[in-house]
């Protein structure tokens, strides 16, 4: 069956404490990775899509990377309004739609 | 510039009341997903339309469950005979699937909370 894992399920840290979040997946035939922030109370607002094992993608504090089991959220010096909780979702080669992880709740204090 | 609209944010219904949630999706595009959110659960899908096809609704209840997505207007997903395990948040994404591949990352709206009393 196909499933995606995130870990840890919360994190806090501190400003400017550079940590990672990890999204393991097990998919037949994966043909996109996606990272999305959502906030309390909205809707998830895209970040990244990574399509293949060795991809990277950067904007501002935060990198994704993707190996052909997992993908990480890197976030440097992590500011409070990157507080957030953090998803990822895979598509896999034999479904249409996106399997969804059950995120990580990220706490930044200043 | 109109990203993924949905209406009502809030609605309130009493058991055995119908509900219908309204998505207008990003203009150009041309695929809709319908999903439910329920705070230990995560995202879960529940349906994907094109203009006027149900391509994937194996997320859905077969009962009292249904959504369109007309050739005009917006994409609905109307739930008849409301109970109260169907709270829950709603979201509606759109996506243009023009990407490699055919796949496109999705852009959410900011949902419907649906409480049921």
């Amino acid at each position: 069956e196909d499933q995606v894992t995130q870990s840890p399920e919360a994190l806090r840290l501190q400003e400017g404490e550079s940590s990672s979040l990890n999204c393991s997946y097990t998919v037949s035939g994966l043909r996109g990775l996606f990272w999305y922030r959502q906030d309390p109370g909205k809707g998830p607002e895209f970040l990244f899509t990574l399509y293949s094992a060795g991809e990277e993608k950067e904007k501002e504090r935060l990198k994704a990377t993707l190996t052909k089991k997992e993908s990480f959220l890197h976030i440097t010096a992590p500011k409070p309004e990157d507080s957030a909780t953090y998803l990822c979702a895979a598509y896999a080669g034999n479904n249409r739609k996106l399997i969804w992880g059950l995120g990580t709740s990220l706490a930044v204090n200043p | 510039n109109a990203g993924v609209m949905q209406n009502p944010r809030h609605l309130v219904r009493r058991r055995g009341q119908e509900a219908r949630l309204r998505c207008s999706p990003v203009k150009g595009h041309s695929h809709v997903y319908w999903y439910r959110q329920l705070p230990e659960e995560g995202l879960k899908f529940m349906v994907y339309l094109q203009k006027e096809n149900i391509i994937d609704e194996s997320g859905m209840p077969k009962e009292r469950f249904s959504a369109e997505f007309p050739k005009e207007g917006p994409s609905i997903l109307r739930i008849q005979q409301v109970v109260r395990g169907d709270s829950a948040a709603y979201f509606c994404a759109s996506s243009p699937q023009n990407g490699p591949g055919g796949i496109d990352e999705q852009y959410f709206g900011p949902g419907t909370r649906l409480t049921v009393t």
